[in-house]
């Protein structure tokens, strides 16, 4: 475990339907991402959460909503996807706003959109 | 603007010979320079990084890689690989200003051959 724990580690869902993805660390890290990867293309920098408020949104549709409750936890909410947003989508943190330091990834969350 | 290349889509190796993967990097200052590995269904995990110091840095698994700034390299390395080195390994570059976020290269899938 790298101490960045996302939940589900799998989850199929309806283009109708609405689901949550979770993030959480225990690290004292003060920045959290959302990273989308899908298959033959780039890690994609969703969103940035510095000191739990949102720093960055790369464009990203409306579909893909984030939340930071506070800086150990941070949801991705889902609803009405499309098939093209099925991939693996990974939460990271860092010590420090950019990551002086490194990330610490978690193991991700595998989406299906069916 | 910052960015990352990793020539190579796939590397093939031998176990027990030597591997590199190449990365090349561009950025407008000094450049803190990270490699992470990703085996299959997992987050992406820290092997080193390099922000000062000597060029040759060490990190996780028997990995090294040397800072070049005069050809703005990054190339990782491995005296004698191992077939569970298989996965894919990304390169990833930002500067030290504050609030600057990672960029990852496409990624390198490197296969070691028994």
């Amino acid at each position: 475990e790298t101490g960045v724990t996302q939940t589900p580690r799998h989850l199929v869902m309806g283009m109708t339907n609405k689901k949550s993805l979770k993030c959480e660390q225990h690290l004292g890290h003060n920045a959290m991402y959302w990273y989308k990867q899908s298959a033959k293309k780039p890690l994609e920098l969703m969103f940035v959460y510095n000191f739990k408020e949102q720093t960055e949104n790369n464009s990203v549709p409306s579909r893909f909503s984030p939340e930071c409750p506070n800086s150990s936890h941070l949801f991705l909410h889902l609803h009405t996807l499309q098939p093209e947003d099925s991939a693996l989508y990974l939460c990271a943190s860092s010590q420090t706003p950019g990551g002086n330091y490194g990330y610490t990834f978690g193991s991700g969350t595998r989406l299906t959109v069916v | 603007a910052q960015s990352v290349a990793q020539p190579e889509d796939q590397v093939n190796v031998a176990e027990g010979n030597p591997l590199t993967v190449k990365c090349t990097y561009s950025v407008s200052g000094n450049p803190y320079l990270f490699w992470y590995v990703q085996y299959p269904n997992r987050g992406l995990q820290f092997l080193l990084k390099y922000i000062t110091g000597d060029n040759l840095v060490k990190g996780s698994y028997g990995f090294e890689a040397e800072f070049n700034k005069s050809q703005t390299s990054f190339h990782l390395k491995k005296p004698s690989a191992l077939v569970s080195d298989s996965a894919l390994y990304f390169c990833a570059v930002r500067t030290g200003d504050y609030g600057q976020n990672f960029v990852f290269g496409p990624g390198t899938r490197l296969s070691v051959l028994p």
